[in-house]
């Protein structure tokens, strides 16, 4: 069975920095490209990071470009979201999801976490 | 970025009902086009990819449609576990962007 277990949301000051962690269990991680999604207490979904089965490429959204750094490592079934600068707007509920498959199907998300709440205030 | 706006935002539907949620892109997405279930306090999970390809272990009474720039999703008779909000999503190109969301309500 396929599980995402997120871990590390917190309540952080602004320009504070947290990290997240997703620990993957019951497929091989290391085949498949990893994805971060955002969602606002109430609000819609937001594509976040992405990262390819190596680590060796990675992609970001505007809004997180030069704050936020996603990496992978294989050996621990593990993906992380460093967060650095944060503000109220990163605000959410930040999911891991894995991708369906290679190509364009690695940015269809067959499994999600359960996600982790980042909550940024003074 | 590819805009995604899906109609209704909302509508209340009864058990039984046929309801059918419609996405439109901004630009073509061919058929890179996926459909999420939500319901409140989970997480989103996957129904349909590639517009019209069911997701393993998915009951068949969802299905969807479409190419190009506009798509839809049908439940074809509401079960009481089907109140949710759905969510499209073009998986075309990055970033991934979805749709703000329909919410299914019991009427």
């Amino acid at each position: 069975e396929v599980q995402l277990l997120e871990s590390g949301g917190d309540l952080v000051q602004p320009g504070g920095s947290l990290r997240l962690s997703c620990a993957a269990s019951g497929f091989t991680f290391s085949s498949y490209g990893m994805t971060w999604v955002r969602q606002i207490p109430g609000k819609g979904l937001e594509w976040v990071s992405s990262i390819n089965t190596s680590g060796g490429s990675t992609y970001y959204a505007d809004s997180v470009k030069g704050r936020f750094t996603v990496s992978r490592d294989n050996s621990k079934n593990t993906l992380y979201l460093q967060m650095n600068s944060l503000t109220a707007e990163d605000t959410a509920v930040y999911y891991c999801a894995k991708g369906r498959g290679s190509g364009s199907s690695r940015r269809e998300f067959d499994y999600w976490g359960q996600g982790t709440l980042v909550t940024v205030s003074s | 970025d590819i805009q995604m706006t899906q109609s209704p935002s909302s509508l209340s539907a009864s058990v039984g009902d046929r309801v059918i949620i419609t996405c439109r892109a901004s630009q073509s997405t061919s058929s890179y086009l996926n459909w999420y279930q939500q319901k409140p306090g989970k997480a989103p999970k996957l129904l349909i990819y590639a517009a019209s390809s069911l997701q393993s272990g998915v009951p068949s009474r969802f299905s969807g449609s479409g190419s190009g720039t506009d798509f839809t999703l049908t439940i074809s008779s509401l079960q009481p576990e089907d109140f949710a909000t759905y969510y499209c999503q073009q998986s075309y190109t990055t970033p991934p962007t979805f749709g703000q969301g329909t919410k299914v309500e019991i009427k």
